[in-house]
Parts: C-alpha cells; sequence; structure tokens
C-alpha cells in the first residue's frame, strides 16, 4: 500500500515548457518534503514544506502544500534538461516516513 | 564536509546466498535510514534508527533481513537467504533528528545496486 501516490507516474516534455506533479494522499502529514534523484545516485532534498496552503520558491520551481496537509504539487516553469530525474515526495506521518511512488521527468532539448 | 559513504556500490549473488552492506553516516547525524528502492519507484523504508536504537522497523522483512547500528555510527544490512526479488538498490541516509515533527534534511549515499540470480 503506498501511502504517497504521485501523479503523473512518466512525463517527457520538451524544454522550454512548464509542468506539474502531483503528491497526494487521505493521510494528514507534520510535514512534506520534495526530492530529486539522477540515475546511480541517491535522493538530494529540494524543499520542505510544514504550514498547511505554504507556497515555496526555488527558482524556477514552486511547492505548494495543500491547506488540509493531505497533498502538495510541484511546478516546474520552462524546463531544462537538467531537470531530469525522478522527482520524489516524502512525508511523516506520526513516527512514520514514507516516500511517494515518484515522478520520472525527461525534458528534450 | 564528507558525505554518506556505502559499500559495495554493486553485488551479484545467487538466490539463497547472503549479502551484507555497509553505511558510514555523516559524523554527528544522530539518525540512520536504510532503504530499498526498486528501479523506478520511491525508496521504501526499511529500518530507521536513532543513534544505536530501532525507530521503525515495520517494513523490515524480519525472517530474512537484519540491520545493526553498533555504537551509534557505522551500519550494516543483512539479507539471508537472499530472493530474487530482493534485486533492488540498498539506498543509506543519514539526518541530524527531526525536531518537533518537522522533516530534517536527510543524506544519502550512492547506494549498493544488489542483483540476485
Amino acid at each position: 500500500t503506498q501511502l504517497l501516490e504521485q501523479s503523473p507516474q512518466f512525463l517527457s516534455i520538451q524544454e522550454g515548457e512548464n509542468l506539474t506533479v502531483y503528491c497526494n494522499s487521505s493521510s494528514v502529514f507534520s510535514s512534506l518534503q520534495w526530492y530529486r534523484q539522477e540515475p546511480g545516485e541517491g535522493p538530494v532534498l529540494l524543499v520542505t514544506v510544514v504550514t498547511g496552503g505554504e507556497v515555496k520558491k526555488l527558482k524556477r520551481l514552486t511547492f505548494q502544500f495543500g491547506d488540509a496537509r493531505k497533498d502538495s504539487s510541484l511546478h516546474i516553469t520552462a524546463a531544462q534538461p537538467g531537470d531530469t530525474g525522478l522527482y520524489l515526495c516524502a512525508g511523516n506521518t506520526g513516527n512514520q516516513f514514507y516516500f511517494g511512488t515518484g515522478t520520472s521527468l525527461t525534458v528534450i532539448p | 564536509e564528507a558525505g554518506v559513504a556505502q559499500s559495495p556500490r554493486y553485488k551479484i549473488i545467487e538466490k539463497r546466498q547472503s549479502v551484507a552492506f555497509w553505511c558510514n553516516p555523516i559524523s554527528g547525524h544522530a539518525t540512520l535510514y536504510w532503504y530499498q528502492q526498486i528501479l523506478g519507484q520511491g525508496p521504501k523504508l526499511l529500518i530507521q534508527f536513532q543513534n544505536n536504537g530501532v525507530v521503525d522497523d515495520s517494513q523490515l522483512p524480519k525472517d530474512r533481513f537484519s540491520a545493526e547500528r553498533l555504537k551509534g555510527v557505522d551500519s550494516t544490512l543483512k539479507i539471508q537467504p537472499a530472493k530474487l526479488e530482493d534485486s533492488a538498490v540498498y539506498l543509506c541516509a543519514s539526518s541530524l533528528a527531526a525536531s518537533g515533527g518537522v522533516l530534517g534534511t536527510q543524506y544519502f549515499g550512492p547506494g549498493t545496486r544488489l542483483l540476485v540470480l
């Protein structure tokens, strides 16, 4: 059973396009994180969101935590080939920590 | 600052054999995690240590997997005996302890890629 479902699972877009990745759950999370993982490497943290409704921006990336703290989204503006990778949401509920199912993004030059 | 170290990077074994992975976390990080990641999927937490105590091992297949963190620093993860479905990347991560329910940053090692034939 996957507590954090991501959509879409795969995404292939042209350089310069915008995209949004979703992370959904029926559970409430104390905080939620987004990671990016490149082939052959471990995930690297992009952002942590804590407050329901919170929006954080990191250059061309915009992260939002849902008001009820059950979902989150990642929006990338003007995607670049360097954005290619596996995007993972992750969160803790109670004492347990979960990663999402993952979204594999390919940006074609 | 040195990152999380893992060894070996690759391992190929036959089913029913044993295998062990080693992890050295970032100095001063009290929390250590072991994950199993199937290709293209999100990592699945196997076990979480706080110093040398187990915080969560609810998803560890205890009939074949074991892990220890002696002296609260290095950790080893063992599989005995291995099955075909254990083929995956095993990731180790470490972090400072979470505060007030807010997740700390986990720093990941490069992982050990296991192939069971």
